[in-house]
């Protein structure tokens, strides 16, 4: 069954505390997302992966860190330097861009984290 | 200037009539547009994707592509009571990264 997972789907946390969320995918993709969203917004990138061992920084990649060690596998890490961690984490992947692709993401069940 | 706007709604439209969600993107260089469904605490799942000028049918799914305009919108036609949720529309500009508006609410009326 292929598809990406995410774990946890909640995840609590103290403020000052780093917290790693998971992101595996068995789809054969090349390409790997972490978005964050807030209440009532859109998704904005934080980090993403096109091939493994090289990541590049997406629009609010301050106060996050991720690595890309294994094709299959793309965690996010959130530290204590991210003023406003609590949101909803989303993982997607994507196959390289040429025919018959043409960029389309495919999303993970995202992780909620909250911060207190 | 936000490079995908959508109007954020709330969209309301009885159950059985059309659904018009409209987006505009900045990026005259943009080459692929998709449209994502997004149920309320779930993550967003591609509904629709068009690369060329004009109509694309799926269903009771329609996405109308003007690239001169810079326009794209989604049709959903005989709406249900289960399309209510927020529709995301999002825009490759050629790199490997999609951009994405804010959303647009849209709850249908039984």
């Amino acid at each position: 069954d292929g598809g990406i997972t995410q774990s946890p789907k909640y995840l609590f946390r103290k403020e000052g505390q780093n917290v790693t969320l998971s992101c595996e995918q068995n789809l054969n993709h090349d390409a790997m997302y972490w978005y964050r969203q807030d209440p009532g917004q859109g998704l904005r990138l934080i980090y993403y992966s096109q091939i493994v061992n090289d990541f590049q920084k997406g629009d609010i990649a301050e106060g996050y860190s991720v690595s890309r060690e294994k094709k299959e596998s793309f965690p996010l890490t959130v530290t204590s330097a991210q003023k406003n961690p609590t949101a909803f984490y989303l993982c997607a992947s994507s196959m390289s861009l040429g025919l018959p692709n043409k960029g389309e993401q495919y999303f993970g069940p995202g992780t909620r984290l909250t911060v207190t | 200037q936000k490079e995908v706007e959508q109007n954020s709604g709330p969209l309301s439209v009885p159950e059985g009539a059309i659904a018009s969600l409209n987006c505009t993107y900045s990026d005259r260089g943009s080459q692929s547009f998709f449209w994502y469904r997004q149920y309320s605490g779930k993550s967003p799942e591609l509904i629709m994707f068009i690369y060329s000028n004009g109509d694309k049918e799926d269903g009771r799914f329609t996405a109308q592509l003007n690239k001169a305009s810079q326009y794209v919108s989604l049709l959903i036609r005989d709406s249900q009571p289960s399309d209510s949720a927020t529709y995301l529309c999002a825009v490759n500009q050629g790199a490997q990264k999609l951009v994405f508006g804010q959303g647009t609410r849209l709850t249908i009326n039984p």
